[in-house]
């Protein structure tokens, strides 16, 4: 168990469709990560925020966005959902970079949409 | 922009021996960690083992180990004695390092590795 907790596990939505996703990092973990895993593509880079700021932004469409609450918490939004943003989605959290600890990112179990 | 290839898609190995799966990355940092990570069939994303840029010995966790090139660029992943929980795909990662400041993993597209009984 990383400690990282990912909501809901598997969701099934339509075409057009608005969908939630939800994250809690590791305890006192202040960036949290989102990726996108589709069965031909690798790991895609989505976003990452940092104690609360949108820290860095990678392929991530317009249509998606991503915030992170004052408890840290963070949720990834997808709306007008294509079936092309069926995906395993993962969420991913460290803590402030401290080479005592290795500098690692931490992957919750991910978030499976299928868009149908 | 960093870029980490993985130029194995597949690989296969009969239990109980040794396989190594290649990685090389491509930046201008001299700062910078790498990851081998393993995703099972149940895809979670687990961390193999990791390797800090500046130092020079090697990594190495029970029956994995890496051989960490820098001039080289040049990540490769050991695993001896392979069992048939190691089958999975395995993914390489840079994580580049500044002063405490938190950067993204950019990931190979990964090597998948089947263990023959």
């Amino acid at each position: 168990d990383s400690g990282v907790t990912q909501t809901p596990k598997h969701l099934i939505t339509a075409t057009g469709q608005r969908v939630t996703l939800r994250c809690s990092p590791r305890s006192g973990d202040l960036s949290v990560y989102w990726y996108q895993q589709s069965l031909d593509q690798g790991l895609q880079f989505l976003i990452q925020y940092y104690n609360g700021e949108e820290r860095a932004k990678g392929n991530i469409l317009e249509r998606f966005s991503a915030q992170q609450f004052p408890d840290l918490h963070s949720e990834l939004n997808l709306s007008s959902l294509e079936l092309g943003d069926s995906a395993l989605y993962f969420c991913a959290s460290s803590p402030r970079g401290d080479r005592r600890i290795g500098n690692t990112i931490y992957f919750g179990e991910g978030s499976w949409l299928t868009v149908v | 922009a960093q870029t980490v290839t993985q130029s194995q898609p597949e690989m296969s190995v009969q239990e109980a021996e040794t396989v190594t799966l290649s990685c090389t990355y491509d930046t201008s940092e001299s700062d910078y960690y790498l990851f081998w990570y393993k995703q099972p069939p149940s895809r979670q994303m687990i961390l193999v083992i990791r390797q800090e840029a500046y130092k020079q010995q090697n990594a190495t966790e029970n029956r994995f180990s890496v051989n960490f090139q820098k001039a080289a660029k040049s990540f490769s992943l050991k695993i001896s004695d392979s069992q048939l929980g190691d089958a999975a795909m395995y993914f390489c990662a840079y994580r580049r390092w500044s002063g405490g400041s938190n950067y993204k993993l950019t990931f190979g597209k990964g090597t998948l590795l089947t263990v023959n009984p």
